[in-house]
């Protein structure tokens, strides 16, 4: 199975700073044929249930704010949230979709100071 | 609008048995393949199971291999999760989850459910 190894496991940033969640992979999610790299991220918050933010590292689902980006490849990805607004507050996942089973990062914490 | 309700869940005794079940509307449900995904107390998101378009082929998590089954009904536009023989770790939030693609092979998830929570306890 991949592993998915998100850091930091908890970030606290002031409104309006750059917020950056890293996910590392333990194989390679890169697939040559196609050259996309099967790595999604998600916003989880309370009562809610998740939402698909990126797909294929950097793609950027539809109605998702601008001021989140997903980069990286291979086994290295990153989300950065440009300038954090309050209702970014959330727990955020990295998902690899390279193969079954499908493997979640084990979840950011992202908080306001 | 794409909307996924689940039902089912409850209280149940270690051993038991339960099965959940997921309402698809919005889209083409029959061609889609479909997941569960679950949130144990405290704990980050596990996929535990998918089932492809025309249910003819399924995927389990090592977790839950043997003891859960997926299954579908593209007539009632329905996903179901048997669950059977189960333990105090099973206690979780389940979420239906739609793939993006229909064969079942790895995907991610555009849609999600609301979850139903399971709770294994004597």
């Amino acid at each position: 199975d991949i592993v998915m190894t998100q850091s930091p496991d908890s970030l606290v940033v002031s409104l309006g700073e750059r917020a950056t969640i890293n996910c590392k992979s333990s194989q390679n999610v890169l697939y040559s044929s196609n050259n996309k790299n099967y790595l999604a991220w998600y916003q989880h918050k309370p009562g809610q249930p998740p939402k698909l933010l990126v797909y294929w590292a950097s793609a950027r689902e539809s109605g998702v704010p601008d001021r989140f980006s997903g980069s990286g490849s291979g086994t290295d990805f990153s989300l950065t949230i440009s300038s954090l607004q309050a209702e970014d507050v959330a727990v955020y996942y990295c998902q690899q979709y390279y193969s079954n089973p499908r493997t979640f990062g084990q979840g950011t914490k992202l908080e306001i100071k | 609008e794409v909307q996924l309700l689940e039902s089912g869940g409850g209280l149940v005794q270690p051993g038991g048995s339960l099965r959940l079940s997921c309402a698809a509307s919005g889209f083409t449900f029959s061609t889609y393949a479909m997941s569960w995904v679950r949130q144990a107390p405290g704990k980050g998101l596990e996929w535990i199971s998918v089932i492809n378009y025309s249910a003819g082929t399924t995927y389990y998590a090592g977790s839950v291999k043997g003891r859960f089954t997926i299954s579908r009904d593209n007539s009632k536009n329905t996903l179901y999760l048997q669950m059977n023989s189960l333990r105090a770790d099973d206690t979780a939030i389940y979420y239906c989850a739609k793939d993006f693609w229909g064969d079942g092979s790895s995907s991610y998830f555009d849609y999600w459910g609301q979850g139903t929570l399971v709770t294994v306890s004597s």
